[in-house]
């Protein structure tokens, strides 16, 4: 079984520019997670869908930050514009369903703003 | 708002020693609990997912317990080994299913 795939695993940007990551979950997974890891802490929720729908974006920098997924399969999620403190592992993650299920996570994009 | 705390930061343990990570979380109302390990510049693993129902799990070497009352829960490793040597990370699911990551025990067994 493939596992959750991310595109791509490193970039470095100046601030104020901005930058795209892609995530697809595995195949069959209705829930779909992004989470911000800042280097020596543990991973921090951004967004959450079930399928094509938000279920929790209460952490997402919206002001910044935007997040989608079109046909409920694949992800993207945007920074606009980058700020130093955006420096970090940018984690998708994805379960059967809600709850009680395992979420299995991809290898991260790291990214630094520089 | 759930918290959860990981004790210690770090560890560094003899090959072949057993050992315990530890893990405290604020709201006992959790709906699952979920040790992970993290290897440098990857991704997390699943190791052991913990129903709120359950006390413990366990996998070849690896044994994770719950106490929900006390807010506590323990990931024992038996015999570690150098491979074991990572970053594990708890977390906790609360009612509203997202996971609380605490910070993480950095784990180095030593040939």
């Amino acid at each position: 079984e493939a596992g959750v795939a991310q595109s791509p695993r490193y970039k470095i940007i100046e601030k104020r520019q901005s930058v795209a990551f892609w995530c697809n979950p595995i195949s069959g997974h209705a829930t779909l997670y992004w989470y911000q890891q800042i280097l020596g802490q543990g991973p921090k929720l951004l967004i959450q869908f079930q399928n094509n729908g938000v279920v929790d974006d209460s952490q997402l920098p919206k002001d910044r930050f935007s997040a989608e997924r079109l046909k409920g399969v694949d992800s993207t999620l945007k920074i606009q514009p980058a700020k130093l403190e955006d420096s970090a592992v940018y984690l998708c993650a994805s379960s059967f369903l809600l709850g009680a299920y395992e979420q299995y996570f991809g290898p991260g994009t790291r990214l630094t703003v520089t | 708002k759930q918290e959860v705390t990981q004790i210690p930061a770090a560890l560094s343990v003899p090959e072949g020693e057993n050992l315990v990570l530890n893990c405290s979380f604020t709201d006992s109302a959790i709906y699952n609990l979920q040790w992970f390990r993290q290897d440098p510049g990857k991704g997390l693993t699943s190791l052991l997912l913990i129903q709120s129902s359950q006390r413990e799990q366990t996998s070849g070497r690896l044994n994770a317990s719950l106490d929900k009352s006390s807010g506590r829960s323990t990931l024992y490793i038996a015999a570690s080994q150098p491979g074991d040597s990572a970053t594990y990370l708890c977390a906790a699911s609360g009612s509203a299913r997202q996971l609380t990551f605490g910070s993480g025990t950095q784990l180095t067994v030593l040939p």
